[in-house]
């Protein structure tokens, strides 16, 4: 089986700082892929960042990374440089090889002040 | 490019009427496709997913059910609809089932069930 934790419910950040998003996972594929999405509250899903499990470097897209270590199972979200459009829910998702649907976290509802 | 759009994006229905929410993707072909559900405050629920036309996988044991009447168009439904079926539902599609396919989402449908 496969799981997603998000152990961060809330995340409050100022703007232009950068902000880190927790994400574990555990799954028995040898080989799956990671990916980030943002949910504003007009409640579309908004893909941001994928990282494969064979991926020899951390996935960047533009002011988002994502911090993945393999041994720990995790795959962090950094923000940079955050903007008040950045405030949304946030959620992590993995998606093996074996199976056909993407499971998500319970995401992370970040805030960012001015 | 490709694009994805469902519909109605709210409604409002009392207990007992049934229920259409309609789902089509433009740009590609025999793209999989899935129904999400997400309750509030909580993160997504796989419902339905499709690999082809006539090809439909549930999930979990519920009161909806989904259809695929052509190659990009994806419909959720029900006959009765029950006050636990209210949430957010969202269509998505992805190229295939490969682990690295991004998964895209609709802009969702907020269904309110009186």
């Amino acid at each position: 089986a496969q799981k997603i934790t998000q152990t961060q419910p809330g995340m409050f950040v100022q703007e232009k700082e950068a902000v880190t998003l927790d994400c574990t996972y555990d799954t028995s594929d040898p080989s799956y892929g990671l990916f980030w999405y943002k949910q504003p509250s007009s409640g579309e899903m908004i893909f941001l960042i994928y990282q494969g499990s064979y991926d020899q470097q951390n996935a960047t897209e533009g002011r988002y990374s994502l911090n993945f270590q393999k041994a720990r199972k995790s795959a962090n979200l950094v923000i940079s440089a955050s903007q008040l459009g950045d405030s949304a829910m946030y959620f992590c998702a993995m998606r093996g090889w074996s199976f056909q649907k993407l499971v998500f976290g319970t995401g992370t509802r970040l805030l960012v002040s001015p | 490019s490709q694009t994805i759009h469902q519909w109605p994006a709210t409604l409002v229905q009392p207990v007992g009427s049934p229920l259409s929410l309609e789902c089509t993707v433009e740009g590609t072909s025999n793209p999989n496709l899935y129904w999400y559900r997400q309750a509030a405050g909580r993160g997504l629920q796989l419902l339905f997913y499709s690999v082809g036309i006539g090809q439909i996988s549930s999930e979990v044991p519920q009161n909806l059910s989904a259809s695929r009447p052509q190659d990009r168009q994806f419909i959720l439904s029900s006959k009765k609809l029950l006050l636990s079926d209210s949430g957010f539902y969202l269509c998505a599609w992805s190229q295939d089932a490969q682990a690295g396919n991004t998964i895209y989402f609709g802009e969702g449908s907020w269904l309110t069930v009186v």
